[in-house]
């Protein structure tokens, strides 16, 4: 099982429609958890991190549930500078080293 | 302008050929990582440092060696034992007590 997975999919969504992403870890101990958005050939930027208490930036709001081990993106309002693919970061425990694992990313495309 | 630079952009390689790729960055950061990326697929961390004149394998180390002889500069030789290095090598870095890591644009290693 891989430890951070994503639906890979693309998702096509309209301008002005709100889409929703969710990641599954599997390490119950992780510590800190973010989604990046990664531009086709470009590198990761970091979009937000993730907080329990959940987080929110414009039309963007990302969840944690620790229960279930899994992590959301909701993104309102679907610009089609939003089409990118995301994705689901999450940091362990190996405070050694305090790298980071990175889901295979999840594709959206918004059309007009 | 603080950021992290990784040249070239673009690097081919013959079959049997080491190549260095350069990663700097004005950051001021104690932390820097090598990660690889396959198309579909999430990064991969080759290497790590956490300070000068120390480094740690990733999970993904063979056929690869760094250095880490200045705080600003984490350059990654890829050698002739790598049996398939062509991928997408993206250079971090992150500061003492922070959980962002940032990255540097990038550089697609091609072997002809």
């Amino acid at each position: 099982r891989k430890e951070v997975e994503q639906d890979p999919g693309p998702f096509n969504v309209p301008e002005g429609a709100t889409v929703a992403f969710n990641c599954t870890y599997s390490n119950s101990a992780s510590q800190s958890f973010f989604w990046y958005r990664q531009d086709c050939r470009k590198e990761p930027k970091l979009l937000m991190s993730v907080y329990s208490s959940g987080n929110e930036d414009g039309r963007f709001t990302a969840q944690l549930n620790r229960a279930s081990q899994y992590i959301s993106l909701l993104i309102r309002d679907s610009k089609l500078s939003d089409s990118a693919t995301y994705l689901c970061v999450v940091r362990g425990t190996d405070t050694g080293r305090r790298a980071l694992t990175f889901g295979s990313g999840t594709r959206l495309q918004v059309q007009p | 302008d603080g950021g992290i630079t990784q040249s070239p952009k673009y690097l081919f390689r013959k079959e049997g050929q080491n190549v260095t790729l350069s990663c700097e960055q004005n950051l001021n950061h104690d932390a820097m990582y090598w990660y690889r990326q396959d198309p579909g697929q999430g990064l991969r961390l080759i290497y790590y440092s956490q300070i000068v004149n120390d480094f740690q394998k990733g999970d993904i180390a063979e056929g690869y060696s760094v250095s880490r002889e200045k705080k600003e500069s984490f350059p990654l030789t890829v050698t002739s034992a790598q049996k398939n290095p062509t991928a997408f090598y993206l250079c971090a870095s992150m500061r003492e007590s922070y959980d962002t890591q940032y990255f540097g644009p990038g550089t697609r290693l091609t072997v002809l």
